[in-house]
């Protein structure tokens, strides 16, 4: 099955830094997603992005489906961006069925 | 709306005990899942339907059942339980349209203890 490679595993800020998360996967996808998990627990969908670029707010995402690569850029970071961000795909042959990278656990520190 | 419910929210089984995780939602979603997240990792699928009716194996069923007989719940059931089971249980559900830009509504989850 593919594979999902997540880098940094851990990564500790100064609020108001900027951070570059990475994803990388070993086959083509149809479905790339990134999910914030906070330190609740709680899991939020952030971007849906199989290829190209987003932005939402502070928060961009970029997928390169040729190289298999995905970045989710964090500027500015506040407190509130702790948690964990997972990447997670689905292959071509399944799109409903995601496989997640282990996360990049990040603490921002005021 | 509710979303997503689950119950219970924590629980502890002693090993050979079977139980169920409940899983509702409110939102006549069609797809629905359930995950396990292990400490320190990312979720795994676990089981997956489509629609009433209608289930299907993910990455790691082995140890589980589910049943789909309504569109609104979804529960899992453990049998004989182990303490490699011990995990965060999710549950999410989507709509077709919602799955097609990605979106997908989780369950606060349930916390398990096998011992």
């Amino acid at each position: 099955g593919i594979q999902v490679e997540q880098s940094p595993p851990d990564l500790i800020l100064q609020e108001g830094a900027n951070s570059t998360l990475r994803c990388n996967f070993s086959d083509s996808v149809n479905n790339l997603q990134w999910f914030h998990q906070n330190p609740w627990g709680q899991l939020i969908n952030l971007f849906y992005i199989p290829s190209g670029t987003k932005q939402n707010g502070r928060l961009s995402a970029t997928t390169v489906a040729t190289e298999r690569y995905s970045l989710l850029y964090i500027s500015s970071s506040q407190t509130t961006d702790s948690g964990v961000y997972f990447c997670a795909v689905a292959g071509e042959d399944s799109s409903y069925k995601l496989i997640f990278g282990s996360g990049t656990r990040l603490l921002v520190r005021p | 709306n509710a979303g997503v419910t689950q119950t219970p929210k924590f629980r502890i089984l002693k090993i050979g005990q079977s139980m169920t995780l409940q899983c509702t939602q409110d939102m006549n979603h069609n797809y629905m899942y359930w995950y396990r997240q292990d400490p320190g990792m990312g979720l795994k699928l676990i089981y997956y339907s489509v629609g009433a009716g209608i289930t299907d194996k993910g990455e790691v069923p082995n140890g589980y059942n589910v049943s789909r007989s309504t569109t609104e719940d979804f529960p899992l059931r453990l049998e004989l339980a182990a303490p490699s089971q011990t995990s965060v249980y999710f549950c999410a559900s989507s709509d077709r349209r919602r799955l097609a830009q990605g979106e997908q509504f989780f369950g606060p989850g349930t916390r398990l203890t096998v011992l």
